[in-house]
């Protein structure tokens, strides 16, 4: 079975410093990995994806996550944030063993100050 | 349509009664999905189509919840004997085909009172 964590509630930056926002997860297989991010009063957005390749992988709004297989994570990055970054985000996960059930994980808010 | 398109955006009802929740995904998209995100969590699974039929519906909390996609485009989600635990936001998403990203719909905020 998959699981996924996220580790803190909610994370504090300020503007113009970098960012990591954590996750954690476990599949039978091997994983295929998504960030999502929901602003308020807004539907939930895909940020990036890994599925195979390059560990590193370069989403949207200058996102980027590191994939760490012995780690079993997938942390989401940004150099210098933004105070329009502040928003909820996901982490999700699903094995690649057949089935399509992606996992999300609880949320982690993201609090930019300026 | 440009996006996933979910309707409702609210509905309440009383306990006991049926509800339809109507999704209308990216035209061309193949896979689609329904979530469900209560107050302070993320969302969780109900069930997947690819297609006409429902690929994987092991998300489905119990019988009085069914799903149908008849034609492979437009989905309703239908909810018998609804209880007030049921109450949550009510997500559809889509994607070209199973297990790229999705893009979620607005959702349907169902409140059983």
């Amino acid at each position: 079975a998959q699981s996924v964590a996220q580790p803190e509630d909610q994370v504090k930056v300020a503007e113009g410093n970098p960012l990591t926002v954590k996750c954690t997860y476990s599949v039978s297989g091997n994983p295929y990995l998504f960030w999502y991010v929901q602003y308020p009063n807004r539907g939930l957005q895909f940020l990036l994806k890994y599925i195979t390749g390059d560990n590193l992988v370069k989403g949207s709004y200058g996102f980027e996550a590191e994939f760490n297989k012995s780690q079993t994570s997938f942390h989401l990055k940004k150099p210098s944030a933004l105070v329009s970054d502040s928003a909820l985000y996901f982490c999700a996960v699903r094995d690649d063993t057949g089935g399509f059930k992606t996992i999300f994980g609880a949320g982690t808010r993201l609090f930019v100050k300026a | 349509g440009a996006g996933v398109s979910q309707t409702p955006s609210n509905k309440v009802t009383e306990k006991g009664k049926y509800v339809e929740l109507r999704c209308d995904p990216i035209s061309g998209h193949t896979a689609l999905y329904w979530y469900r995100q209560s107050l302070g969590q993320g969302p969780e699974f109900l069930i997947y189509f690819q297609g006409t039929g429902a690929a994987d519906d092991s998300g489905l909390p119990n019988d009085r919840f069914f799903a149908v996609r008849p034609e492979g485009s437009v989905s309703t989600l239908k909810i018998q004997r609804t209880e007030r635990g049921d109450s949550a936001v009510y997500l559809c998403a889509s994607s070209l085909r199973g297990g790229q990203g999705y893009t979620f719909g607005s959702g349907t905020r169902l409140t059983v009172v």
